[in-house]
Parts: structure tokens; sequence; C-alpha cells
């Protein structure tokens, strides 16, 4: 079965400083990588995702995040955090093509706080 | 556009008792999907309906029945209330399986 790995569970950083959350899966075949964000209080929200084609992919907020097949990742950066990026990221994972792909199998979350 | 809807938003049960959680969604997606998310333990599937009329069990089914009344609706029942199924539960829906899930504002439930 697919498995999602976030190494991180708990990152804290200053403001401006630089982010990069791990993530990895174990499917080797064709995947979809999605990132999800959930603020205090709120619901899950798409960051950014990768189907194909270019595997850096840009999301929203200056997010982003880069699809390395030989690895089996798809870690997201962000150049210079914010005190509103506080909030807890998932990474998540589909085998297969759209329409026929499998369930979506999430990371267990890394929660970021982000200090003024 | 409302997007995923849920309710209750809160609920407290006693074991034993049972409740339906209500989902729906209007942008005509064909998939509707239940988590449950837990402290540690992120997301896990515990139903979902890949189209109108289909249901399958995800990776956390025991304790769950679901219902696809429509295109617009999934709703999730747990028949007798454990301790154990205190959770906040997240309904979502995609145009298809393995397309990007939009989420509910999630039910948290408290069973005693």
């Amino acid at each position: 079965a697919q498995s999602v790995s976030q190494h991180n569970h708990h990152v804290i950083l200053s403001e401006a400083a630089s982010l990069e959350l791990g993530c990895n899966y174990s499917y080797g075949g064709t995947v979809n990588l999605f990132w999800y964000v959930q603020y205090p209080g709120q619901h899950l929200q798409l960051l950014l995702k990768y189907f194909s084609g270019d595997p850096l992919v840009k999301g929203i907020k200056g997010f982003e995040a880069e699809f390395i097949k030989s690895k089996f990742s798809f870690n997201l950066r962000k150049p210079s955090v914010q005190w509103s990026d506080t909030a807890e990221y998932f990474c998540a994972v589909n085998e297969g093509d759209t329409g026929t792909a499998s369930k979506l199998t999430f990371g267990t979350g890394t929660r970021l706080q982000v200090t003024l | 556009n409302a997007g995923v809807t849920q309710t209750p938003k809160f609920q407290v049960l006693k074991t034993g008792q049972s409740m339906t959680l209500q989902c729906a969604q209007d942008m005509n997606h064909n998939s509707m999907y239940w988590y449950r998310q837990d402290p540690g333990m992120g997301l896990r599937l515990i139903y979902y309906s890949a189209s109108e009329g289909t249901t399958d069990k995800g990776e956390v089914p025991n304790g769950y029945n679901v219902s696809r009344l429509n295109k617009r609706e999934f709703s999730l029942r747990l028949e007798s209330a454990a301790p154990s199924q205190t959770s906040v539960y997240f309904c979502a829906s995609s145009e298809w399986q393995g397309e990007t899930q939009y989420f509910g504002p999630g039910t948290r439930l408290l069973v005693l």
C-alpha cells in the first residue's frame, strides 16, 4: 500500500527564515502529488499540486515544490516565511492516472510555527 | 458557490448513540470522500464514492456506513458511537478520483 512520510512533525522558524518541508512516498509508478495547508481553525486548502510536466511547481502565497522522481520526494519550499504561514501542512499522493487513480493518501502533517 | 458544506459543526454523543453527518457539494463533482483527522495521524480515509451510485471502503471503515444520496450529497452514519470515534470529520469532493479534492469545514465529534 502507498505510504507518505513527512519527517518534520513540528517546525519553528522566525519570520523571514527559509522553509523546506520534506515529503517522501513509496509508490514507484505514476503519481499525482499535492500539498494542502490547514490554518488554525480552518479546513484544508490546496497549496499546490503536481500532475505532470515541469517538476518545479509554484503554488499560492509564494510556496513551491519540486518533484524528484528518483528520490520519491516532493518537498515544499518557501524562501521567506511570514507569521501568517503558521499552519499545518499535509503532503498527499494519488497513484495512477486521473479518473482511475487510487485514493488519496495523506502524510501525518507538519506543524509550522512562525515566530515574530 | 458554497463549495463543500457539512453539518453539524460540532456534536457531543454518548457511547452507543447514533448520528448522521451530512455533506453536500455544489461543484457538480463526481467523487466524494469522508476522512477523519486525529492528532499525529493526518487524515485517514473512511469511505469514498467514486461516482454517484457507488461507495467503497477506505482505510478505516469499521463502525461507519455511508450513503451517496445523489450526486450532491454524501452522508456518514455512526450506528453505535464509541469514544474511539472522537475526531474531526472532513468531507471532500473532486471532479473525478485523482483530481484535486476540495474540503468542507469539518465536524468536530466528541463521544463520551
